[in-house]
């Protein structure tokens, strides 16, 4: 059970808009830089954002994140079949000084 | 191009021990911290150990705490995870991820392995 909690699942059809939720706490995302990960059927995770709303290099645009007080959001927009994936967000927890992901959402395009 | 590959993971019995190694390259190993992160079989991600680039103060999660044991050798670019008194809750995909700061506590992790199985079952 995990301390920032997402949705088990959303979903929307191609070329529409999804956006994941992530609920902490004070002692997490309150205080912490957040981060998304991308998990491809399969394989193993991959940085989609980092400090709340930056993208790596080679992540597109339609990927965005944003903070407010003790939540994070992930948007993706013009949605492509292939983004069906398991996101997570994650952070340092200072209560528990341990880094903490999500529940994790899945992503499926109708 | 930055890379880490886990190796060492299999099938022990419970109360066994086992240990992990990630070999690292394609940056400067004692730069960075690591990080050790694992998925149980159809569940979520969950970090277990972070060390820093120097070898300084780890972290460990409290579901390992006193059984894992996270090292580095820098001269080796590699990473190690000693796990003593497994458990079979402990069977999961074990990833190795490399950190973008230097400090022992995680900031984020831009670079995954892909994963090393260990099964713990008797």
């Amino acid at each position: 059970q995990s301390v920032l909690t997402q949705p088990p699942s959303v979903s929307a059809a191609p070329g529409q808009k999804v956006t994941i939720s992530c609920s902490g706490s004070s002692s997490n995302i309150g205080n912490h830089y957040v981060s998304w990960y991308q998990q491809l059927p399969g394989t193993a995770p991959k940085l989609l954002i980092y400090d709340n709303n930056q993208r790596p290099s080679g992540i597109p645009d339609r990927f965005s994140g944003s903070k407010s007080g003790t939540s994070a959001t992930l948007g993706i927009t013009g949605l492509q079949t292939g983004d069906e994936a398991d996101y997570y967000c994650a952070t340092w927890d200072s209560s528990l000084s341990a880094y903490v992901f999500g529940t994790g959402t899945k992503v499926t395009v109708l | 191009d930055v890379e880490v590959l886990e190796s060492g993971g299999g099938m022990v019995q419970p109360g066994g021990s086992l240990r992990l190694s990630c070999t690292a390259s394609g940056f400067i190993f004692s730069s960075y911290a690591m990080s050790w992160v694992r998925q149980a079989p159809g569940k979520g991600l969950e970090w277990v150990s972070g060390i820093s680039g120097s070898g300084d103060g780890p972290y460990d999660a409290d579901s390992v705490k006193g059984r894992f044991t996270i090292s580095r050798d820098n001269s080796k670019n590699t990473l190690y995870l000693q796990m003593n008194s497994l458990r079979a809750e402990d069977t999961a995909v074990y990833y190795c991820a490399k950190d973008r700061g230097i400090a022992s506590s995680p900031y984020y992790f831009d670079y995954w392995g892909q994963g090393t199985l260990v099964t713990v079952s008797s």
